[in-house]
Parts: structure tokens; C-alpha cells; sequence
């Protein structure tokens, strides 16, 4: 089964600028996750989709948004960017409802945003 | 608010030694816990996971955890460390089911360095 894939690997803007980032979940996982990991914050939680319904959201400005389509694949998007954004942004997915006794989150490789 | 500690920014082992990377958490119920890996430029990969039951668990690659709910920490070993061991380990904890999925709280996470 392929794991989770995110598009596009690396990615340069300008300030100002807005960029959407592609995740595909694996087979059959119903739950997206984003992540964002800097040096400085870490790995710090985003949002979480589940049946294209943002269920959860974490401390982040309303810059910061995500959808998710039908077949689970999840898209994050983020306008007016600023150079802080630069980071790993990191997408991971679990089959249903993350919380439940036998999840998991799978996480991709992540997309590195530079921002100049 | 849930958060996790992980005390050691870098640790060096030599090859062949053992190893052990601390992790304490701070959650108001017993938690979800999970150990992850990063190698440079990859994503995260889970190494094992704590839910409920043993508190002795075992992971992928020879690691092993033990959950102690009365000094909040879930302490990452192995016996021997190989080179490829090299890399950076994050704990996590998660919520609950029932008690809402706010994702994963993410340690600062531990620079592994291994001597030859």
C-alpha cells in the first residue's frame, strides 16, 4: 500500500505571495492532519480534516487554511506569506477518526517551503 | 494544555551502546504516547505507540518504551545502536478518544549522534 504523498517536495515564494500544498492519504485513511516543523516552534499542529470537515484547528492565524475533497486528498493553503512560513510542512493521515484506541498517524515526507 | 519535554537536545552514543532518550508529558488523563523518527530531509516514522495495557511496549528497529504513569515519562531504549540509528526522535502525545483530537503534541525532539 503507497504511503502518504505530498506534492510538491520543494517550493520558493516571494512575501506576499499564497501557496497550496497537495496531500494524498493512503488508501482508505479518511483523516488528514497538517503540521508545520521550523527550528525554532518544532513541529507545531495545524489543522485536521476528517470527511472534508475541518474538525480541529491549532494555533495559527486565519492565513492558514485547508480543504479536503471527497476522496481524502487534502489541500493547505496559506495567503499574504511572510517569512516566518518558511518550514516542513508535514501531512498525516489515519484511517478514521485519530483518537480512536487503534490509531495511527502515517506521516509524508513533507513539502519545504522557502519564503524570500 | 497537554506538552511533552524532552530534556536532551543532542545525545551521542557510541556504536554498540545503549541508548535511552527521556520523555516526560504532562496530560490531565492517561494519554496516547508515541515515539517518531526524522532522518534528514524525510518525514516522520513511527517507532512504537503507546495506548493501553503493557507498559513495556515494543517498536520497529530493535527500540522499546516503558510507560510510567507515576513519573509522566515514556522513555525510549535500545540496547545496541547501530549508525544508522542516527537521526532526530520525537515524542508525542495525543488526546483521547471522546475527548477531542486536537492532533499531536510534539516534544522539541532529540538529536541522535552516533560515534563510530
Amino acid at each position: 500500500k503507497a504511503g502518504v504523498t505530498q506534492t510538491p517536495r520543494y517550493l520558493i515564494k516571494t512575501r506576499g505571495q499564497q501557496v497550496t500544498l497537495s496531500c494524498s492519504p493512503i488508501s482508505g485513511h479518511r483523516s488528514v492532519s497538517w503540521y508545520q516543523q521550523t527550528p525554532g516552534q518544532g513541529l507545531q499542529f495545524l489543522f485536521e480534516y476528517f470527511s472534508e470537515t475541518q474538525r480541529n484547528k491549532g494555533n495559527f492565524p486565519g492565513r492558514f487554511s485547508g480543504r479536503q475533497f471527497s476522496n481524502s486528498r487534502s489541500e493547505m493553503n496559506v495567503s499574504t506569506l511572510e517569512l516566518g512560513d518558511s518550514a516542513l510542512y508535514l501531512c498525516a493521515s489515519s484511517p478514521n477518526n485519530f483518537g480512536g484506541a487503534q490509531e495511527t498517524q502515517y506521516f509524508g515526507p513533507g513539502t519545504r517551503l522557502l519564503v524570500l | 494544555a497537554q506538552s511533552v519535554t524532552q530534556p536532551d537536545i543532542h545525545i551521542t552514543v557510541s556504536e554498540g551502546a545503549s541508548l535511552e532518550l527521556r520523555c516526560n508529558y504532562s496530560y490531565g488523563a492517561t494519554p496516547y504516547l508515541f515515539w517518531y523518527v526524522q532522518s534528514p530531509g524525510q518525514g516522520l516514522q513511527l517507532l512504537l505507540k503507546y495506548f493501553s495495557g503493557d507498559t513495556l511496549v515494543q517498536g520497529i528497529k530493535g527500540f522499546e518504551a516503558e510507560f510510567k504513569r507515576s513519573q509522566s515519562s515514556f522513555n525510549l531504549r535500545k540496547p545496541s545502536v547501530h549508525w544508522s540509528d542516527a537521526a532526530e526522535y520525537f515524542c508525542a502525545v495525543g488526546a483521547k478518544p471522546g475527548g477531542g483530537a486536537d492532533g499531536l503534541t510534539f516534544g522539541k525532539g532529540t538529536h541522535l549522534i552516533i560515534q563510530p
